[in-house]
């Protein structure tokens, strides 16, 4: 089975500063890579995602995500944040099981942006 | 697509009782999941379904919780009696060819 480490479990940073909330995850030949956000009291909503191709991937909220094979990791950045960008912040690996691929998610990242 | 619909959006019981969860999925999704979130144990998968059939339960903490899905536009997970000790935010999400799983808002339930 799939696990996956997230290394911080809150991150404060300020307004219009650049952030990284970092993702490992556990090795296996073929992974699918997500990221989602959780804004209080909703569901999670799909940030970005690599299946194949580029390892830099582009997400929504000026969010990108660089999938580093060698490293097994799938780190979140953003140049500059926004107070909104305040969220609870999960990766995701699928891998293919009983003909579905199943999510496996991290315990989470709390980013907190100060003015 | 209103995407995955839960109801109820909360739910409150006394213990002992029985608290059925439902959920809609997303038309033409073929897999189904159950996830439960608690700060102590974060994401739990619960259960997930595939073409209406369960395929994977282990997740499912004592048997006094149970999921079924009838259809492909249907299911519920139920739990009986309930515990404080189940007290969380359930989720159930779907997912189809494009491999990510969309979410519901989610049932808050409290068992006092």
């Amino acid at each position: 089975a799939q696990s996956v480490t997230q290394l911080d479990s809150q991150v404060p940073v300020f307004e219009e500063a650049p952030v990284e909330l970092r993702c490992n995850y556990s090795s296996s030949v073929s992974v699918y890579l997500f990221w989602y956000v959780q804004y209080p009291n909703q569901g999670l909503q799909l940030l970005l995602k690599y299946l194949s191709g580029s390892t830099l991937v582009k997400g929504i909220n000026g969010f990108e995500a660089e999938f580093n094979k060698s490293q097994t990791s799938f780190h979140l950045r953003k140049p500059s944040v926004h107070i909104s960008d305040t969220a609870e912040y999960f990766c995701a690996v699928s891998d293919l099981s009983g003909g579905s691929y199943i999510p496996t998610f991290g315990r989470g990242t709390s980013l907190i942006v100060h003015p | 697509d209103a995407g995955v619909i839960q109801s109820p959006r909360h739910e409150v019981t006394e213990m002992g009782q029985e608290v059925t969860l439902r959920c809609k999925p997303i038309s033409g999704h073929n897999s189904l999941f159950w996830y439960r979130q608690t700060m102590m144990r974060g994401l739990e998968l619960l259960i997930y379904f595939n073409n209406n059939v369960p395929i994977d339960d282990s997740g499912m903490p004592e048997d006094r919780f149970s999921a079924k899905m009838p259809n492909a536009s249907f299911s519920t997970l139920k739990i009986q009696p309930s515990e404080p000790r189940d007290s969380a935010v359930y989720f159930c999400a779907s997912s189809g060819d494009s491999y990510e799983a969309f979410f519901g808002q989610g049932t808050r339930l409290t068992v006092v």
